[in-house]
């Protein structure tokens, strides 16, 4: 267990839809990081916040953001959804700012657009 | 821009050694991490290196050559359940130190 959660575990949910994914990250930890992984794919990094602010910023699309609360909590948003969106979204958080090289990942959540 | 290659899968006999290659380019380099990450499951960190050489935790040790821009993982004494992907990833400047992953590689380990 990495300390880091992440719900819900699972989500099904029809085109043009709207759906917020919410993660917690270790205790002590400031960075969280988001990203997709599709079928047998790596890991595309979405977004990174550290301390309530946006650090870093991938491939992410338009149609989604993502924000970090005061208590250190962030939620990703996604709107209007297409089939493509269907993925494993990670979270994951390290304690600085980005330039540690571990990271903790939460379970994930299993998107399912249809 | 960046990439990285890495097999797309290895096959391997339980107890014996195997080797994960990855080939990296980034400028900028900053340092190559691997992860594991099991069916259904989220990546686990297994290893950093920054510097070239050899870094030994446990059965796995993780090598890197920063003029040839490549680094492998190494198993040895491979046991049923280290079957896993396993990516490799590199922080760079270009990517504002963000990492970057490979398409990881499936390993497949046989009795």
């Amino acid at each position: 267990d990495s300390g880091v959660t992440q719900t819900p575990k699972h989500l099904i949910t029809a085109t043009g839809q709207r759906v917020t994914l919410r993660c917690s990250p270790r205790s002590g930890d400031l960075s969280v990081y988001w990203y997709q992984q599709s079928l047998d794919q790596g890991l595309q990094f979405l977004i990174q916040y550290y301390n309530g602010e946006e650090r870093a910023k991938g491939n992410i699309l338009e149609r989604f953001s993502a924000q970090q609360f005061p208590d250190l909590h962030s939620e990703l948003n996604l709107s209007s959804l297409e089939l493509g969106d269907s993925a494993l979204y990670f979270c994951a958080s390290s304690e600085g700012t980005g330039d540690d090289y571990e990271q903790y990942f939460g379970p994930g959540t299993r998107l399912t657009v249809t | 821009g960046q990439s990285l290659e890495q097999p797309s899968e290895v096959t391997a006999v339980e107890g014996a050694i195997v080797q994960i290659n990855c080939t990296y380019q980034t400028s900028g380099f900053y340092g190559l991490s691997w992860y594991q990450q099991h069916d259904g499951g989220a990546p686990t960190f297994l290893s950093y290196n920054a510097l070239d050489g050899l870094e030994e935790t446990g059965r796995f040790s993780s090598f890197l050559s920063r003029s040839d821009s490549y680094g492998y993982l190494l198993l040895q004494e491979l046991q049923m359940k280290d079957s896993a992907s396993y990516f490799c990833a590199v922080r760079g400047v270009d990517s504002n130190y963000q990492l970057i992953w490979g398409a990881g590689t499936k390993l497949i380990i046989k009795p």
